[in-house]
């Protein structure tokens, strides 16, 4: 199995809502991956779980909340999005020092 | 500061015509070097990658790149263009020590006319 599988693929989501992105990976790597894809524009990396630590890019808010429950799984919890979240979330995956093996992606849209 | 360029935002070509796409790319060593293909609303799926070895790397699709490290190149081509190639192709790159930290190029968006 070389797949990368994300659910929903699409998320319409209020101001208000809570909602979760899920990630799921059975080639057995190590390292999992959350970006964020805007309209033309390439992907943004937002955090990294490698070998269970988590890597967070600065930039990112508070209100994006990664969860790893286990090594094939990946969570993107979301709370109080505001519309300029709205963007393709990505999830990937790889061996340590792999290329990255991408899923197909949740279009995300905030209300 | 690692960065990778792709001069062409945009390059449209007639279906059956060879295809070069560049990406030049800086960093004080050699790094990994990837090609992404992405479809409208899709994931990226990866063409090709060079870790090291032969300069000439060979990936799916019938497309292949060439490594040229005098220049700090690696473009990407296909010596005829299907119509299903229309599409944004990324250039990415990252440190040997830690592919995590992968980079993109800002893309090109490749059309074929028929």
């Amino acid at each position: 199995d070389t797949e990368v599988t994300q659910t929903p693929k699409h998320l319409v989501m209020g101001m208000t809502n809570k909602k979760s992105l899920k990630c799921e990976q059975h080639m057995g790597h190590r390292a999992m991956y959350w970006y964020k894809q805007k309209a033309k524009k390439p992907p943004e990396l937002m955090f990294v779980y490698s070998y269970e630590k988590l890597s967070i890019n600065e930039s990112v808010p508070s209100r994006f909340s990664p969860e790893c429950p286990n090594s094939s799984l990946l969570n993107l919890h979301l709370h109080a999005l505001q519309p300029e979240d709205s963007a393709l979330y990505l999830c990937a995956s790889s061996q340590v020092s792999g290329e990255q093996f991408f899923g197909p992606g949740t279009r995300l849209t905030v209300l | 500061a690692q960065s990778v360029t792709q001069p062409d935002i945009h390059i449209t070509v007639s279906e059956g015509a060879s295809l070069e796409l560049r990406c030049n790319y800086s960093y004080g060593a050699t790094p990994y070097l990837f090609w992404y293909v992405q479809s409208p609303g899709q994931g990226l799926q990866l063409l090709l990658k060079y870790f090291s070895g032969d300069t000439l790397v060979q990936g799916i699709k019938g497309f292949e790149a060439e490594f040229k490290r005098s220049q700090s190149s690696f473009n990407l081509r296909k010596p005829s263009v299907h119509w299903s190639d229309a599409a944004e192709y990324f250039c990415a790159v990252a440190p040997s020590y830690n592919t995590d930290k992968l980079i993109f190029g800002t893309g090109t968006r490749l059309q074929v006319f028929p």
